[in-house]
């Protein structure tokens, strides 16, 4: 089956931690995005990547990192610099350019204890 | 800055009517409009997808309506069922300097009572 995955789908982390997101699809998508959702409101744009090797900032960067060495791989790091890391992250890929839509993970949520 | 609006946060209606959710845009220069549907605690899935130069989308029960000119979309769903009980999102795809950007709204949490 082709789709996206994250894990975990729960996550706790201690304050000073710094804590890795896991996303993987195998939709054989060149780009794919990190947003954060935080209740009542909608999705904001953490990082994205357009190809292997290279992502940009999205509106949030602050206080997360990247990488992006595989087409299939996307993990985002929550670090310590984040000041309020508690939310819902979702992962999602489409076709570089094009009309196509996103396709979204099932999400994991980060809570920080 | 781009900006997209949805209003009600919250809808709830009894089984078995037509409703209508409300999307509303700041900037006419967009590339397409999208609806997805949010399950509490779930990703997003994507209901329909409206290109810049089309005026609707249908799909089953689900239409879609875009109006670039006053920065409006509408999703309709007729014959609602408890199963469509969910967060509905609507995201636009503006053009900024040649570039694109996805931008989501709040969503409405639609209720549908039996």
């Amino acid at each position: 089956d082709g789709g996206i995955t994250q894990s975990p789908k729960y996550l706790f982390r201690k304050e000073g931690q710094n804590v890795t997101l896991s996303c993987e699809q195998n939709l054989n998508h060149d780009a794919m995005y990190w947003y954060r959702q935080d209740p009542g409101q909608g999705l904001r744009l953490i990082y994205y990547s357009q190809i292997v090797n290279d992502f940009q900032k999205g509106d949030i960067a602050e206080g997360y990192s990247v990488s992006r060495e595989k087409k299939e791989s996307f993990p985002l790091t929550v670090t310590s610099a984040q000041k309020n890391p508690t939310a819902f992250y979702l992962c999602a890929s489409k076709t570089a350019g094009g009309p196509d839509t996103q396709y979204f993970g099932p999400g994991t949520r980060l809570t920080v204890l | 800055k781009q900006e997209v609006t949805q209003i009600p946060a919250a809808l709830s209606v009894p089984e078995g009517e037509n409703l209508v959710l409300n999307c509303s845009f700041t900037d006419s220069a967009i590339y397409n409009l999208q609806w997805f549907r949010q399950d509490p605690g779930k990703g997003l899935t994507s209901l329909l997808l409206i290109q810049s130069s089309q005026r609707e989308q249908t799909s089953g029960r689900l239409n879609a309506s875009l109006d670039k000119s006053s920065g409006r979309s509408t999703l309709y769903i007729a014959a609602s069922q408890p199963g469509d009980s969910a967060t509905y999102l609507c995201a636009v795809t503006f053009i900024i300097q040649g570039a694109q950007k996805l931008v989501f709204g709040q969503g409405t949490r639609l209720t549908i009572n039996p």
